[in-house]
C-alpha cells in the first residue's frame, strides 16, 4: 500500500536555526498537509496545499513557517527560526481530494519529532 | 469554538471483552467524523469515517463507530479485544464548509490486557 515518507525521522538543532522537514506525499494525491503534536498534547492543524499555494493555515503558522513543493515528489515544512517551543512532532499529511470530496481520508506519515535545544 | 472532546485519557479491558472509546465534537454545519490509531513511533493510521447515511460504521481491524447525531457523538467500539489494539487512539472531525482541515481530539489509550 503507498504510503506517505519522511525524513528525517528525528531533529536536533538550536534555536534561532533554521529547519526544513521533508515530506513524500502518496503520489496521486493532490492535497498536502502538516500537523504537529506538542508532547501529551492534541494533533494540530498548520496548514494545507493544493495547487502550488496554500489553501488554508491556523494561527500557529506564523512568518516563521513556510511550505514549498518544489517539484513533483516532495514536500517541506521550513521553519526560519526555530524556537524552543516548536520542539514537536511533525506529520505530514496528503489526501486524494479536499474541500469538494470532504469524505477523503488523510494519510498520516510517520512524523519527524523536531527538538529545539 | 470548534472542538473535538475525548473524556477518558485511558481505557482498559480485557482481552475478548467489547470496548468503546467516547469522542463528543462541537463544530459547525455537517461534519464529517474520523477515527486514526497511532501506534508508537509511528504515524496517524485511518481506521474509519463516518459521512452520512447508516449511523453505524464499520472500519479496519474489526472495529466500528456508533454516529449520534442528537448526542454529538461518535464513539469507537469493538466487539472483542485483542492485546494488539493497545494503542492511542483519536478521533477526529472535519467541519461542515469549505474547509479541509481536521479537528482532533487529544486522544485516548486504549490498554488491552491479556
Amino acid at each position: 500500500e503507498p504510503e506517505v515518507t519522511q525524513t528525517p525521522s528525528h531533529q536536533v538543532t538550536q534555536m534561532g536555526q533554521e529547519v526544513i522537514l521533508r515530506c513524500v506525499p502518496i503520489s496521486n494525491h493532490l492535497y498536502f498537509y502538516w500537523y504537529r503534536q506538542i508532547l501529551g498534547q492534541k494533533v494540530e492543524f498548520l496548514v494545507s496545499f493544493y495547487n502550488n499555494e496554500i489553501s488554508e493555515k491556523s494561527e500557529i503558522f506564523d512568518d516563521q513557517f513556510s511550505v514549498e513543493r518544489p517539484d513533483g515528489s516532495n514536500f517541506t515544512l521550513k521553519i526560519r527560526s526555530t524556537k524552543l517551543e516548536d520542539s514537536a512532532m511533525y506529520f505530514c499529511a496528503s489526501s486524494e481530494a479536499g474541500p469538494i470530496l470532504r469524505n477523503s481520508p488523510l494519510h498520516f506519515g510517520n512524523g519527524t519529532r523536531l527538538t529545539v535545544t | 469554538a470548534q472542538s473535538v472532546a475525548q473524556p477518558e485519557d485511558q481505557v482498559n479491558v480485557a482481552e475478548g471483552n467489547p470496548l468503546t472509546v467516547k469522542c463528543t465534537y462541537s463544530v459547525s454545519g455537517n461534519p464529517y467524523l474520523f477515527w486514526y490509531v497511532q501506534y508508537p513511533n509511528r504515524g496517524l493510521q485511518f481506521l474509519l469515517k463516518y459521512i452520512t447515511g447508516d449511523n453505524l460504521v464499520k472500519g479496519s481491524y474489526g472495529f466500528e463507530a456508533e454516529f449520534n447525531k442528537s448526542q454529538t457523538s461518535f464513539h469507537l467500539k469493538k466487539p472483542s479485544a485483542l492485546v494488539s489494539d493497545s494503542a492511542l487512539y483519536f478521533c477526529a472531525v472535519r467541519p461542515g464548509g469549505a474547509t479541509n482541515k481536521l479537528i482532533f481530539g487529544t486522544g485516548t489509550l486504549l490498554a488491552v490486557q491479556p
